[in-house]
């Protein structure tokens, strides 16, 4: 079975741009959830999606936005990157309530 | 709100020696723990979870890890460490009643096995 799936694994951008960073769930995995991981703030929970429906929220601005697909692929944005955003971004997916989330290797954004 | 603490940034353990990471926990309700192991510039590896029953939980790789209600803790461990154990580790908690799967992680802890 093939894991969680997220491209690119590296991205370099300038101030001001925008990214879309992209996830595949483990075949069958409805949630799927995204974390900033930085070394000043840690792990940080992004947002859950289910069944194309947002149903939880980080404290991150409005400039970080995702959506899911009927095929549970998911996608997120940055809009007007800032220097701050620079992380290692990741992708979740799990099954169910009260099961393990998978995570991916991870997208390397470097905003310069 | 819900949160775990991991105290120790570091810990140092010889090869072949136990190890434990430790672990505790604040949440409202009944937790939902799990443990993660991080590679360099890779992502997260499931090792264990706590949802109910046994208090000892058995994981992947010969990790182990206690739940105990009263210290509100959930300590990884290991009988007998190998080099190659040296990683990033994370503990996390999950509300069991919001239903949603939003993990909130401890600020990791680093493991060295040293030859």
């Amino acid at each position: 079975k093939a894991g969680v799936t997220q491209t690119p694994r590296y991205l370099i951008k300038t101030r001001g741009q925008q990214v879309t960073l992209s996830c595949s769930p483990i075949s069958g995995h409805r949630s799927v959830s995204w974390y900033q991981q930085t070394p000043g703030q840690g792990l940080q929970f992004l947002f859950e999606y289910f069944s194309e429906t947002q149903r939880n929220k980080g404290n991150f601005p409005g400039r970080f936005s995702g959506r899911q697909f009927s095929n549970s692929r998911s996608e997120m944005n940055v809009s007007t990157l800032e220097l701050g955003d620079s992380a290692l971004y990741l992708c979740a997916s799990s099954l169910e309530r009260g099961s393990e989330a998978f995570f991916g290797q991870g997208t390397r954004l470097t905003v310069v | 709100a819900q949160s775990v603490a991991q105290p120790e940034d570091q810990v140092n353990v010889a090869e072949g020696n136990p190890l434990t990471v430790k672990c505790t926990y604040s949440v409202s309700g009944n937790p939902y723990l799990f443990w993660y192991v991080q590679y360099p510039n890779r992502g997260l590896q499931f090792l264990l979870k706590y949802i109910t029953g046994d208090n000892l939980v058995k994981g992947s790789y010969g990790f182990e890890a206690e739940f105990n209600k009263s210290q509100t803790s959930f300590h990884l461990k290991k009988p007998s460490a190998l080099v190659s154990d040296s990683a990033l580790y994370f503990c996390a908690v999950r509300d069991v009643n919001t239903g949603f799967q939003k993990l909130v992680f401890g600020t990791g802890t680093r493991l060295l096995v040293s030859p």
